[in-house]
């Protein structure tokens, strides 16, 4: 079964700290990996697609990295702002099949 | 201005009721997608359908119908078999590995 996890469901963090999220897949046979955001009661942004064959995508102070063969992900954010209070979901394309994570809610406090 | 709407953004429902949840994009993209969001979960594949006039069944389309008569439109239709419908809707359509999301849709069941 493909699943798609998410660890912490929740983070607290001050303003202007370097942050983790991190996201498991049980099958590595993707075809590349999106992470999103969402805002309460919005719908998904894109914030970064990688391809099954890279390692690592950028943009701006998100870099989010993919290690396929142990079945991992990670979004670091860097120097986080109050603005950055979000969901996280990372998402994983088999095929034509996308499985997502539950997210992970984040808050910066000023 | 391109992009994805849904309409409307909130929904009531009486028991019973059948309700169509809209979904257009002008993004001029070949596949599209319903998925129900329910709190800490991750998003679920109703329906989906990657050309006009041909859509698949995804994980949990028991209780929902949809169509596909127009590339720009993909409505989904809550029926009074979907026992727990109340949830967050989101749309999307997919091009080249990214998927772009509406702005949901909230079904809150009376």
């Amino acid at each position: 079964k493909q699943e798609v996890t998410q660890i912490p469901a929740a983070l607290s963090v001050p303003e202007g700290e370097n942050l983790v999220l991190n996201c498991s897949f049980t099958d590595s046979a993707i075809y590349n990996l999106q992470w999103f955001r969402q805002d309460p009661g919005k719908g998904l942004t894109s914030l970064l697609l990688i391809q099954s064959s890279q390692r690592e995508q950028t943009s701006g102070r998100l870099n989010a990295s993919l290690d396929k063969s142990s079945g991992r992900s990670t979004l670091y954010i860097a120097a986080s702002q109050p603005g950055d209070s979000a969901t996280y979901l990372c998402a994983v394309r088999y095929n034509n099949d996308m499985r997502f994570g539950a997210g992970t809610r984040l808050t910066v406090k000023p | 201005d391109g992009g994805i709407t849904q309409s409307p953004k909130y929904l009531f429902r009486k028991e019973g009721q059948n309700v169509t949840l809209s979904c257009e994009q002008n993004l001029n993209h070949d596949a599209m997608y319903w998925y129900r969001q329910d709190p800490g979960q991750g998003l679920r594949l109703i329906y989906y359908s990657q050309i006009v006039n041909d859509f698949q069944k995804g994980d949990i389309a028991e209780g929902y119908s949809v169509s596909r008569e127009k590339k720009e439109s993909f409505p989904l239709t809550v029926t009074s078999a979907q026992k727990n419908p109340t949830a967050f809707y989101l749309c999307a359509s997919k091009t080249s590995g990214f998927q772009f999301f509406g702005p949901g849709t909230r079904l809150t069941v009376l």
